[in-house]
């Protein structure tokens, strides 16, 4: 089935550890993004990629790094140099500027 | 950076009523993008708009581009409980793709 998974649903890290978060898709879309939501709130940009081997940071990159070594595949390392990493990732893929589609998330808890 | 601002911030209507929201930004946007969050799910589209003054339906969700290309509406007709999560609008703005804020929506049986 054509689609974009996100794993591990749930992830727990210990402070000071990095964890990095998958996301593939089967779609060949070329864009890809990465999204922070915290509880009651909206999707905030972290990173993006428009094309394999580029990508651009968001609106809060601090302590976050990914890559796009291939156009399936685009994982999110969240680093210990980011302060509160607690929140639910949503990863995002599309053509371009136009629609995009969300893979069901991963809900990071620091414990 | 650019917002896209979204009204009402949360909505409480009973079955059966009509729903209307909003989203507004400060800049033209060439697409509107409409999606619905359930909880702890990832945003599914619902509607997209690529044409100013464009009316869009999807079943009883019935989506608008402004004229002024700074706004867009969703209207959802006889709502019902399954209509319950959180509408998001979204829009490219310069390179990447940009959420709203975001409109709660209960509905009560």
């Amino acid at each position: 089935d054509g689609g974009i998974t996100q794993s591990p649903k749930y992830l727990f890290r210990k402070e000071g550890q990095n964890v990095t978060l998958s996301c593939e898709q089967n779609l060949n879309h070329d864009a890809m993004y990465w999204y922070r939501q915290d509880p009651g709130q909206g999707l905030r940009l972290i990173y993006y990629s428009q094309i394999v081997n580029d990508f651009q940071k968001g609106d809060i990159a601090e302590g976050y790094s990914v890559s796009r070594e291939k156009k399936e595949s685009f994982p999110l390392t969240v680093t210990s140099a980011q302060k509160n990493p607690t929140a639910f990732y949503l990863c995002a893929s599309g053509w371009g500027l136009g629609e995009a589609f969300f893979g069901q998330g991963t809900r990071l808890t620091v414990v | 950076g650019q917002q896209l601002n979204q009204s009402p911030q949360s909505m409480f209507i009973q079955e059966g009523e009509d729903v209307s929201m909003n989203c507004t930004s400060s800049s033209i946007f060439n697409t509107w993008l409409w999606y619905k969050q359930e909880p702890g799910e990832g945003p599914v589209l619902l509607i997209a708009l690529y044409k100013a003054g464009e009316l869009t339906s999807n079943g009883r969700l019935t989506a608008q581009f402004g004229i002024t290309r700074k706004d867009s509406f969703l209207n959802i007709s006889a709502s019902i409980p399954s209509d319950v999560g959180i509408y998001f609008c979204a829009g490219p703005y310069t390179d990447k793709l940009i959420f709203g804020t975001g409109t709660r929506l209960q509905v009560f049986p």
